[in-house]
Formats: structure tokens, C-alpha cells, sequence
């Protein structure tokens, strides 16, 4: 079956420290990677997105992800987080032909100044 | 440019009642998606919708229903409602159904079932 697992439910770090969320998947086939962003009171945004070429993909606000199709996993990194980068954050993956969005169950970032 | 627009904000219903959501997706956008998100977890998948047509469906009850206008906005319908279907429901658009498209996403539905 179609998953996404995201290993981390709750992240705490201070300001500068570096990040990263672990995202692993299961499909078969073609997949698109993605990690959303929700800030507090916001609505889901999209961070950055893979779909097919150079596996490491650049977002806004300096965040990276990693595509590594051997261990089925689009980790996302920052080098040094910001107190404004406290939010929610969600990795989902769909199959090429669909737009169905299997999202994981979130990890929640509080970043202390 | 207006993003994906979504109404009510917040509703409260009683057990067996129905409730209807709507989403205006970005101008020019033909692909509406519905997501439930209960608190603590990741949005589910409900219905996708193309050119007025279903294109996926999640594993939802029959309760749920949903169309997709001329206009290109949407309705989700549910039917019977239950205390499980509090939840935030969102609404995604993208310009096609498939491909290189990215889903943006609505500031949600909050329901509330007593």
C-alpha cells in the first residue's frame, strides 16, 4: 500500500541549530515528493517539491531536501533554523499519473530563541 | 492574484445532519482536491475532480459527496454526520489532474459535529 512515514512527531531546537525531518515512502512506481509547511493560524504552503532530475531541491526560506530513491526517503534540512520556522510540516508523495497527495502524519517544529 | 478560497471558515453541526463545503480554486486552475485533516495527523485524501468529472476517490463513506461546477468550484456534501467528521477540510486546486502540477492549498473548512 501507497504510505508515507515522517519518524519524528515533535521536534524542539534552539535558534541556529540545524534541521532535519526524516520522510520515508512506499510506491511503486513514478513518485513526486513533496514537504508543505503550515505556520501557525496558516494554511498549508508548499516548501519545495521533486519531480524527476537533480535529487537535491532547493525551497524557500533555505530549506533543502534530498531525494535517495535506494532508501526511499526525501529528508528535509536546514542549516540553521530561525524561531519564525516554528510551524507544522508535512511530507506527502502522490504516484506520477494522479493527484492524489498521501501525506504523513506531520512533525511539529518548535524553534526556541 | 486570490489563492484557493474556501467557505465557511467554521461551522458547527448536530449528529445527523448534512453540511455542504464550498472551494473557488485559483483562476485558472480545472483540478479541485478535498482533504480531511483530524488534529494530530496529516490530511487524508477524499475526492479529486476534473473538468466536472471524478477523478479519485478516497476511502469515504457514501456520506461524502461531492461535484465540481462550470466555474471550476467545488461542493463537498456529507451526509448524516457523525462526531468523527470533526475535522479541518481543505481544498486544494491545481491547473491540470496529472503531471508536473503542484496542489495549492485552501485556509480550510474548520467543522465541528456535537
Amino acid at each position: 500500500a501507497q504510505s508515507v512515514s515522517q519518524h519524528n512527531h515533535h521536534v524542539i531546537l534552539s535558534e541556529a541549530a540545524s534541521l532535519e525531518l526524516g520522510c520515508n515512502y512506499s510506491y511503486g512506481g513514478t513518485v513526486n515528493l513533496f514537504w508543505y509547511v503550515q505556520y501557525p493560524g496558516q494554511h498549508l504552503q508548499l516548501l519545495l517539491k521533486y519531480f524527476s532530475g537533480d535529487p537535491l531541491v532547493k525551497g524557500i526560506k533555505g530549506f533543502e531536501a534530498e531525494f535517495i530513491k535506494s532508501k526511499f526517503s526525501f529528508n528535509l534540512r536546514k542549516p540553521s533554523v530561525q524561531w519564525s520556522d516554528t510551524a507544522e510540516y508535512f511530507c506527502a508523495a502522490r504516484g506520477g499519473a494522479t493527484n492524489k497527495l498521501i501525506f504523513g502524519t506531520g512533525t511539529l517544529l518548535a524553534v526556541q530563541p | 492574484d486570490a489563492g484557493v478560497t474556501q467557505s465557511p471558515t467554521h461551522l458547527i453541526k448536530t449528529r445527523g445532519q448534512h453540511v455542504t463545503l464550498r472551494c473557488s480554486p485559483i483562476s485558472g486552475h480545472k483540478s479541485v482536491s478535498w482533504y480531511q485533516q483530524v488534529l494530530g495527523q496529516g490530511p487524508q485524501f477524499i475526492f479529486q475532480y476534473y473538468e466536472k468529472e471524478e477523478r479519485g476517490r478516497g476511502n469515504f463513506p457514501d456520506r461524502f459527496s461531492a461535484r465540481q461546477f462550470p466555474n471550476y468550484s467545488s461542493e463537498l456534501n456529507v451526509n448524516a454526520l457523525l462526531l468523527g467528521d470533526s475535522a479541518l477540510y481543505l481544498c486544494a486546486s491545481s491547473l491540470e489532474d496529472r503531471g508536473n502540477y503542484e496542489q495549492y492549498f485552501g485556509p480550510g473548512t474548520r467543522l465541528t459535529v456535537t
